[in-house]
């Protein structure tokens, strides 16, 4: 079945910092990929995604890259505040239907500090 | 417009209460979801409605009963709460096609 793994957190940075979560999957046919974020007490809200392979996500400053030979879809901001603080969860719909379920990786917890 | 609406937003149940968690959009999406959440294990699919009239089980569906009353309402029950079912459960919609889900902002559940 389709399964998406995520780097082990939680990530501590200080203000500035370079930013990289790595998320690899597994998953039949050629999956769409997102990465979600949520906030404190809120639910979650997509960030980017990414539906064909060698496609680029961006919003926020934020990037990922849908790379089919690596199965990966890694996260990455140049340069992180304090307000991205937050927990981040890659994805995948493996499509083919239009009912849209999706499969989380376990999520990432994000702290930066000023 | 609301959005995603979850209510309530805390509950304390004890061991084989039941309870019913509603949800309602307005964003007209054709299909709805609800997750559970738990630490260190992300977003699991509990039930999904792709459209009105329609319900399917997900990854974790044992314990659980939902209803799509409406395209609007999709409800989430539980029949006899145990200790496992503690969780932050989270109802999302999505037109389809887009495969972009908005979400409410969860109910926290304690069974004790």
């Amino acid at each position: 079945g389709d399964s998406v793994t995520q780097m082990e957190g939680p990530v501590t940075l200080s203000e500035e910092a370079f930013l990289t979560i790595n998320c690899t999957y597994t998953a039949t046919g050629y999956p769409s990929l997102f990465w979600y974020v949520q906030y404190p007490g809120e639910g979650l809200q997509l960030l980017l995604k990414a539906t064909k392979a060698d496609d680029k996500g961006s919003n926020k400053g934020f990037e990922a890259t849908y790379r089919k030979e690596t199965t990966s879809f890694h996260l990455e901001k140049g340069s992180v505040q304090v307000s991205d603080s937050a927990v981040y969860f890659c994805a995948l719909s493996s499509g083919g239907t239009s009912y849209g379920k999706l499969t989380f990786g376990q999520g990432t917890i994000l702290t930066v500090h000023p | 417009n609301a959005g995603v609406t979850q209510t309530p937003k805390f509950q304390v149940l004890k061991t084989g209460q039941s309870m019913t968690l509603q949800c309602a959009q307005d964003m007209n999406h054709n299909s709805m979801y609800w997750y559970r959440q738990d630490p260190g294990m992300g977003l699991r699919l509990i039930y999904y409605s792709a459209s009105e009239g329609t319900t399917d089980k997900g990854e974790v569906p044992n314990g659980y009963n939902v209803s799509r009353l409406n395209k609007r309402e999709f409800s989430l029950r539980l029949e006899s709460a145990a200790p496992s079912q503690t969780s932050v459960y989270f109802c999302a919609g999505t037109r389809g096609g887009s495969y972009e889900q908005y979400f409410g902002p969860g109910t926290r559940l304690t069974v004790t």
